[in-house]
């Protein structure tokens, strides 16, 4: 079993519709979560950051976290078609080993018109 | 915003060569990775490149495989040896930038190899 489970898509959403980006985890230890857009043929670009459970909100995204269920969220309101790229989750754990990241294998999002 | 450059952004290989990416930063960081991203797979670290000493490296992947260099704060480079088809692949730098958590990375553009 993969440390980071995240369903590979493709996502097909119509623009303007709220999209809801998932990955599942089983390593408790992991206490900070990323989230990541990649364009294609581009380095992933870091979109939100968050540490441990809550909430955490920039403009159109929100990212979510319930260590309780290991499970995190990404969702974009108002999706665009510029949106439309691959979302790739990432943790880390705490002290030792926070630099290390552990990634899902991303979701491809395409937002229409 | 910092700029991290990657050199070549693409290659063609033939098998049993070896060929070196370069990473550039234009800020001051504290901590430099190498990471592999093939198809259909998730970015899997390769190394964290220490400035002065030898890399240190993950599960599976070697110096002989992959020595990484790192001779200053914002300059590193990954050589892929004795290439081999499986060797293709996505190779992307990332750096914690000074002043920054070590868990907030910022990524290359990568370089996209092909062994033929």
């Amino acid at each position: 079993q993969k440390e980071v489970e995240q369903d590979p898509g493709p996502l097909s959403v119509p623009e303007g519709a709220i999209v809801s980006l998932n990955c599942t985890y089983s390593n408790s230890a992991f206490q900070y979560f990323m989230w990541y857009r990649q364009y294609s043929r581009k380095g992933p670009e870091l979109l939100m950051y968050t540490y441990s459970s809550g909430n955490k909100e920039d403009g159109r995204f929100t990212a979510q976290v319930d260590k309780s269920s290991k499970y995190i969220s990404l969702f974009i309101r108002d999706s665009q078609p510029s949106d439309s790229a691959t979302y790739l989750c990432a943790m880390s754990g705490g002290t030792g080993t926070a630099s290390k990241l552990t990634f899902g294998t991303g979701t491809r999002l395409q937002v229409t018109l | 915003s910092a700029v991290i450059s990657q050199k070549p952004s693409r290659d063609i290989c033939q098998r049993g060569t070896s060929l070196t990416i370069q990473c550039q930063v234009d800020s001051q960081v504290t901590m430099m990775f190498w990471y592999r991203q093939q198809p259909g797979q998730s970015l899997t670290l390769i190394a964290t490149a220490n400035q002065g000493s030898e890399a240190t490296y993950e599960s599976g992947f070697v110096i002989d495989k992959f020595p990484i260099s790192r001779p200053n704060l914002t300059f590193s480079t990954l050589t892929v040896s004795n290439m081999s088809p499986e060797d293709s692949s996505i190779y992307l730098c990332s750096v914690v930038f000074a002043g920054q958590g070590a868990d907030t990375q910022y990524f290359g553009p990568g370089t996209r190899l092909t062994v033929l």
